[in-house]
């Protein structure tokens, strides 16, 4: 597809599972961020990558999130022993230049909705 | 402390109207300020980037000011149809980092 895709849509989960988030970029960008969206809040950020490596994962709120990007395209979001504070919808945006929001925009997905009990 | 605010109250005006929404920050140093707009369970889309050294960018019907004295940014929709109801989000994009930091967004809605 031509844009960034999400998957799952959705995901409900209990309180200790472990979830995987996923996010396929748009060919050829090369940074690709994480963000965190709460009910009535705007995006916080969480991580970012140039490339393979994160440049920037000053936003993960604590060691239970993690991210990769393995081959510098498609990233995954894991977050080990879920809590009910979890619950938010994770968005993906990528970023076609070198220098990532200095370059323009972002391109995001429609996020995925975690839910956790 | 550093701080992004938006208007948290929804904007409701008449169709027609000019739409003006208000992003103000503090202990910030932006290079660039960005604004997206938001569909409910959609992801942010980009509308317009201004740059730190401009004072007003335009774009069709939209129109961007930024004043880095005030520590402002106005975002206008003119001749508003009922079609650009939607969260509108402010970004800043600092000097020392290549992450967009988001404000809380306002919700306009306008009526026919």
């Amino acid at each position: 597809g031509a844009g960034v895709s999400q998957t799952p849509s959705n995901k409900v989960t209990e309180k200790g599972k472990y979830v995987e988030l996923r996010c396929d970029p748009i060919s050829g960008h090369t940074a690709l961020y994480w963000y965190r969206q709460s009910l009535g809040q705007g995006p916080e950020f969480l991580i970012y990558f140039q490339g393979t490596g994160a440049a920037d994962d000053s936003g993960l709120p604590n060691d239970r999130f993690f991210a990769v990007r393995p081959e510098g395209s498609v990233s995954t979001l894991k977050i080990q022993r879920t809590e009910r504070g979890d619950s938010a919808v994770y968005l993906c945006a990528s970023s076609p230049g070198t220098s990532g929001g200095k370059s323009g925009e972002l391109f995001f997905g429609e996020g995925s909705r975690l839910t956790v009990l | 402390s550093q701080k992004i605010e938006q208007n948290s109250e929804a904007l409701n005006i008449q169709e027609g109207k000019t739409a003006t929404l208000t992003c103000n920050y503090t202990n910030y140093s932006p290079a660039y300020l960005q604004w997206y707009r938001q569909d409910p369970g959609r992801g942010p889309v980009f509308l317009l980037l201004i740059r730190e050294n401009e004072k007003e960018k335009r774009k069709e019907r939209l129109k961007v000011t930024f004043d880095t004295t005030l520590k402002q940014s106005l975002f206008h929709i003119t001749a508003s149809q009922p079609a650009d109801s939607a969260t509108y989000l402010c970004a800043l994009d600092l000097y020392n980092t290549d992450k967009l930091i988001f404000g809380t967004g306002t919700r306009l809605q306008v009526f026919p």
